[in-house]
């Protein structure tokens, strides 16, 4: 069984569009994240989210939103897609903020 | 500010031929560092986690350890399997999120 999962897996689309990616833990973990990794392979955080709160990284446009349906979930919303968002995104959980991370394989994201 | 720098940038070995990665990071008050393996096309693996300077892991070929002011991956006698690139992560200051460094690439070749 895979402990974090994403889909899609590739996502090819035009600038201006608003798209969604999912992810799902079973691992019963409490806290979730979504990273975003760019070209240089460089992992930096977005958005940090347990059920008490959500953390956002102040360099995220608003265009992005996590929506988390119920704890085992924590989906990217972005709207009004831009070039500069082509990257690898990866959601990721963990039991709390301070314990060991586990990622899914990462979502590319491709704007043409 | 947070921060962590990881050197070298890459690093090619021969199989067999142990070497140290290395890990510096500047954070207020360290709540705790990560290492990752990441292979190309997937997300990061969890190794390790240390949380006080003087602290070791071990696993494997693997060994972290943990000072004041830099961690250390130690490979003992490395295989083809062991190529990837590592990633080194800590704790913001608030506790809420992981920065991570931008990895050491690792080419073991036979």
């Amino acid at each position: 069984d895979t402990a974090v999962s994403q889909t899609p897996k590739y996502l090819v689309t035009q600038m201006g569009n608003d798209k969604s990616i999912k992810c799902e833990q079973n691992l019963g973990h409490d806290t979730m994240y979504w990273y975003k990794q760019d070209s240089k392979k460089f992992l930096k955080i977005m958005f940090s989210y347990n059920n008490k709160e959500l953390i956002i990284n102040e360099t995220v446009p608003n265009r992005f939103s996590p929506k988390s349906p119920d704890k085992a979930h924590l989906n990217l919303h972005i709207n009004s897609l831009e070039l500069g968002d082509s990257a690898v995104y990866f959601c990721a959980s963990s039991q709390d903020f301070d314990q060991p991370q586990h990622f899914g394989d990462g979502t590319r994201l491709s704007i043409l | 500010e947070d921060q962590v720098t990881q050197s070298p940038e890459a690093l090619r070995l021969q199989e067999g031929e142990s070497s140290s990665l290395n890990c510096s990071y500047t954070v207020s008050g360290l709540r705790g560092l990560f290492w990752y393996r990441q292979d190309p096309g997937k997300g990061p693996e969890f190794l390790f986690t240390l949380y006080s300077a003087g602290e070791e892991k071990e696993k494997e070929r693997l060994k972290a350890t943990l000072t004041k002011k830099e961690s250390f991956l130690h490979i003992t006698a490395p295989k083809p399997e062991d190529s990837a690139t590592y990633l080194c992560a800590v704790l913001n200051q608030a506790g809420t999120a992981l920065i991570f460094g931008k990895g050491t690439t690792l080419s073991v070749s036979s």
